[in-house]
């Protein structure tokens, strides 16, 4: 059973960095195809795909955002950590981790956690 | 910047069918976009549905089905149940690095 959970501040000030852990059980991200990607969606508005990393390490970023972003995993915790720099108001969203696999026939997301909502105020 | 449309809303009656559009603003979305389609309820963290153009997860209803109508994908719910009223997004993707998802559709069941 795959489960996923994010953690970290829901509440952040203008300037400050945001870090948020997404803790995984039910898969390793040492298996081939497998990754975890991390999704926003601002309050009433739709989702927003900010990135990925993958079981050999490759990450992918959203262009609009890729300066402000850094996802790192560690594999022996089952954890993927997602950094995003300079946090504005418009920032303000829930956050969600998902399970994803990744191959040359198949591209899906499956499993999500539940969101944490992050508040940008100072 | 790729963008990714969908209807904002669109009504049906319990028992009706339904299609739900996702077109793309690079040109027409074929199966090597892999589409995906989400469930969302209010409160609720999304819920996958269709990959791949039209593969069901396992715990997809066999009322959804994917496919590709037209130059766009194309999410169609058949015999509506109330339970289905929900948004539904479409996630397209280009390339290795790019991942869209459509604005959204608003289903209501009257």
């Amino acid at each position: 059973q795959i489960t996923l959970k994010e953690s970290g501040p829901m509440l952040v000030k203008p300037t400050q960095t945001l870090t948020l852990t997404c803790s995984f059980s039910g898969f390793s991200l040492n298996t081939g195809s497998v990754g975890v990607g991390w999704i926003r969606q601002p309050p009433g508005k739709a989702l927003e795909w900010l990135a990925s990393i993958h079981w050999n390490g490759a990450e992918r970023y959203t262009p609009s955002l890729q300066s402000r972003l850094t996802i790192t995993k560690d594999t022996s915790k089952n954890q993927v950590v997602l950094t995003m720099t300079n946090m504005d108001p418009v920032d303000t969203a829930t956050y969600y981790c998902a399970h994803r696999h990744t191959s040359h026939t198949h591209r899906y997301f499956d499993f999500w956690g539940q969101g944490i909502l992050v508040t940008v105020s100072s | 910047q790729t963008v990714v449309t969908q209807e904002p809303s669109l009504a049906v009656s319990p028992g009706g069918t339904v299609t739900l559009t996702c077109a793309s603003s690079t040109g027409a979305v074929t199966s090597g976009n892999f589409p995906n389609w989400f469930q969302q309820k209010p409160g609720q963290a999304p819920r996958a549905l269709i990959y791949n153009t039209g593969k069901k997860h396992s715990w997809t209803p066999a009322r959804f089905s994917g496919s590709l109508l037209g130059d766009k994908a194309a999410l169609t719910l058949s015999n509506v149940q109330p339970e289905d009223e929900a948004e539904y997004y479409c996630l397209l993707y280009f390339g290795a690095a790019q991942l869209v998802f459509g604005g959204g559709t608003r289903l209501t069941v009257l």
